[in-house]
């Protein structure tokens, strides 16, 4: 069965770190292209970054440049996303999908993130 | 990136067909076609219904189809059904970022 699980999400201070993961598995990992898209509270969807297959390529939505990086690591079949600098904007659930070509296919089912004092 | 814009609520009853539109621009869904749909029921995650402006993944009914017209998508829901209430997104890759319709949510009367 093909499963994309987030973890890693919580309760963090504004100007706070937290690390996000997303375990894959029943696909072939390193083929795929991989996104994480983020929900804020009765909000709708909005993508937030894409890494390439083989992790060398990555690009981020304006909002979060520069203060989140995202990493996967293909003999583990893992992605990461490491958010710095947090602020209230950034609370939301946090999806990560896997990428078919130019849509997303497979999505996990979020893990929630609170930046709040 | 601006968002693609979407109406936020549509509306039907059982049996019956509802479009849901989302507008960008020539430099995403009229560029290509590259426009996905997006169903989530309430606490749940998205699913994916239509890719490539029309095409629908295995499983999803063909009551879900997909068109586009210039810089407009389209997703109609025929027969509709209990279920069907939801919320849906559109989407479109735009060259670099992807960008989200604000999402529509479908009420089944």
């Amino acid at each position: 069965e093909v499963q994309l699980v987030e973890s890693g999400g919580g309760l963090v201070q504004p100007g706070g770190s937290l690390r996000l993961s997303c375990a894959a598995s029943g696909f072939t990992f390193r083929d795929y292209w991989m996104h994480w898209v983020r929900q804020a509270p009765g909000k709708g969807l909005v993508w937030v970054s894409r890494i390439d297959s083989d992790g060398r390529s990555t690009i981020y939505a304006d909002s979060v440049q520069g203060r989140f990086t995202f990493s996967r690591d293909n003999v583990k079949n893992t992605l990461y996303l490491q958010m710095n600098s947090l602020r209230a904007e950034d609370t939301a659930v946090y999806y990560c999908a896997r990428g078919d070509y130019y849509h997303m296919g497979v999505w996990g089912q979020g893990t929630t993130v609170t930046v709040s004092s | 990136q601006s968002a693609l814009t979407q109406p936020p609520s549509a509306s039907g009853s059982p049996g019956q067909s509802v479009a849901i539109s989302c507008t960008g621009t020539s430099s995403d869904v009229g560029g290509h076609n590259y426009v996905s749909w997006y169903q989530q029921h309430p606490g749940k995650a998205p699913k994916l219904i239509i890719y490539e402006v029309n095409k629908r993944p295995s499983g999803v009914p063909d009551r879900f189809s997909g068109s586009k017209s210039g810089n407009t998508a389209s997703l109609t829901v025929s027969g509709l059904q209990a279920d069907d209430e939801a919320d849906y997104y559109c989407s479109s890759y735009t060259g670099s970022p992807w960008v989200f319709g604000g999402g529509t949510k479908l009420t089944v009367l």
